[in-house]
């Protein structure tokens, strides 16, 4: 089945510091990955849709600046939080949507819990 | 976009058919209605989805109404490992980028 990786499965930083989250797709190409984040007792927004070499598509409120979005090949999106701040601390969800899925399916890596002292 | 609305949360006995409901009534004809499960945190885990006609797999069965305006997942066995927040999402298309939007989702608990 499609599985989409994501690591690390947590991290821990000082406030100020970059943070990079790696999603790979193991077993099936994706030319599109999306980025999420979700808080405590609230479900998943989407934050950027990242196209396999072109810039990504921001949702309205996510600065992209901060927000840094890589999709350097068909198998790996990276999002790099930088200058990160207590309140970036969350629940970071990339997914990838299968190119030979029938319909299209859009399969979520495990998350990242991110942690800004 | 069409928007889903979706009971904030319901319980179900183990072993018991369990049938989420939701409703989409500003669906469009070629919108897809999907739904996800997210197990405490961890990320969505795929369910099922449908355009008009009802579908089943090994997961779980889909029912849409012949209008589409509302669906129905069912978990014909319900088991304790089933207690998640589930998501029925209608599939929106924007740029040509097809994302998947979550609401709020059902907090279902199956009990022993």
């Amino acid at each position: 089945g499609a599985v989409v990786s994501q690591h690390p499965s947590w991290v821990i930083c000082k406030s100020g510091t970059s943070v990079k989250i790696e999603c790979r797709s193991l077993d099936f190409q994706a030319t599109t990955m999306f980025w999420y984040r979700q808080f405590p007792k609230q479900s998943l927004m989407l934050m950027a849709t990242s196209n396999e070499g072109s810039k990504a598509t921001y949702e309205q409120g996510v600065e992209k600046d901060k927000f840094l979005i890589n999709h350097a090949s068909l198998t790996l999106s990276t999002l790099t939080v930088t200058s990160a701040h207590p309140e970036d601390s969350s629940f970071y969800i990339c997914s990838a949507r299968d190119l030979a899925g029938v319909g299209n399916e859009q399969f979520f890596g495990p998350g990242t819990r991110l942690t800004v002292l | 976009d069409a928007k889903t609305t979706q009971p904030p949360s319901m319980d179900c006995a183990e072993g018991r058919a369990a049938n989420l409901p939701c409703n989409h009534s500003t669906i469009s004809g070629n919108e897809y209605v999907y739904w996800y499960r997210q197990i405490h945190s961890q990320g969505p885990q795929y369910i099922i989805h449908g355009l008009k006609n009802n579908e089943t797999n090994e997961m779980a069965s889909l029912i849409i109404t012949e209008d589409r305006k509302s669906s129905t997942l069912i978990l014909p066995h319900a088991t304790l490992r089933d207690t998640a927040v589930y998501y029925c999402i209608v599939r929106v298309v924007n740029q040509g980028a097809q994302k998947l939007v979550f609401g709020q989702g059902t907090r279902l608990t199956i009990n022993p």
